[in-house]
């Protein structure tokens, strides 16, 4: 597609619940990115793929967050039992490879919690 | 692990005044240094990046930044501001030899006024 697509946009779940999100990068971008941005902060880095793997997870505050990118492309956030503090806006980035530095963002999934 | 500080969380201009946003980083390395602005509802958009060479950066929208080792500063300029330009600013750094995983700053708000 022409830019990075994230849905939902906005996602209101209890406590307690399970959410799924979905972000659909750039065709052929092999490279993608979930950040976490809370009320006044900035992006705070959650996960890499480069292709199908997580390259890196060192950003994924605990066990209750997963994401898959099973086919390379399509990747999917996992929140299990959510609680209010996992409220925030889920960017998610892509990029042609890890070394096309500058990715491209995503307009985000608002995530509130009650 | 790398860190960014910008001072300044918020900033009023005058339209067509010149603006300086400060980030000043902390990595022991040179450094990959960018520039993101946010604008209300829309994904984070790469105003310009710095990997290596001349220190000073031309990026899109008119605005430029100046890597300077000794005070580990890279501040984004402007000349003179249109409205268009009232958004959020984040600096971002990340390590050398990879972007995957990028440290942002907590943003500085700009508004402009006319």
């Amino acid at each position: 597609g022409a830019g990075v697509s994230q849905t939902p946009s906005n996602k209101v779940t209890e406590k307690g619940k399970y959410v799924e999100l979905r972000c659909d990068p750039i065709s052929g971008h092999t490279a993608l990115y979930w950040y976490r941005q809370s009320l006044g902060q900035g992006p705070e880095f959650l996960i890499y793929f480069q292709g199908t793997g997580a390259a890196d997870d060192s950003g994924l505050p605990n066990d209750r967050f997963f994401a898959v990118r099973p086919e390379g492309s399509v990747s999917t956030l996992k929140i299990q039992r959510t609680e209010r503090g996992d409220s925030a806006v889920y960017l998610c980035a892509s990029s042609l490879s890890p070394r096309d530095y500058g990715y491209t963002f995503g307009s985000g999934t608002r995530l509130t919690v009650v | 692990a790398q860190s960014v500080t910008q001072p300044d969380i918020h900033i009023t201009v005058s339209e067509g005044a010149s603006l300086e946003l400060r980030c000043n980083y902390s990595y022991g390395a040179t450094p990959y240094l960018f520039w993101y602005v946010q604008s209300p509802g829309q994904g984070l958009q790469l105003l310009l990046k710095y990997f290596s060479g001349d220190t000073l950066v031309q990026g899109i929208k008119g605005f430029e930044a100046e890597f300077k080792r000794s005070q580990s500063s890279f501040n984004l300029r402007k000349p003179s501001v249109h409205w268009s330009d009232a958004a959020e600013y984040f600096c971002a750094v990340g390590a050398t030899g990879t972007a995957s995983k990028l440290t942002f700053g907590t943003g500085t708000r700009l508004q402009v006024t006319l």
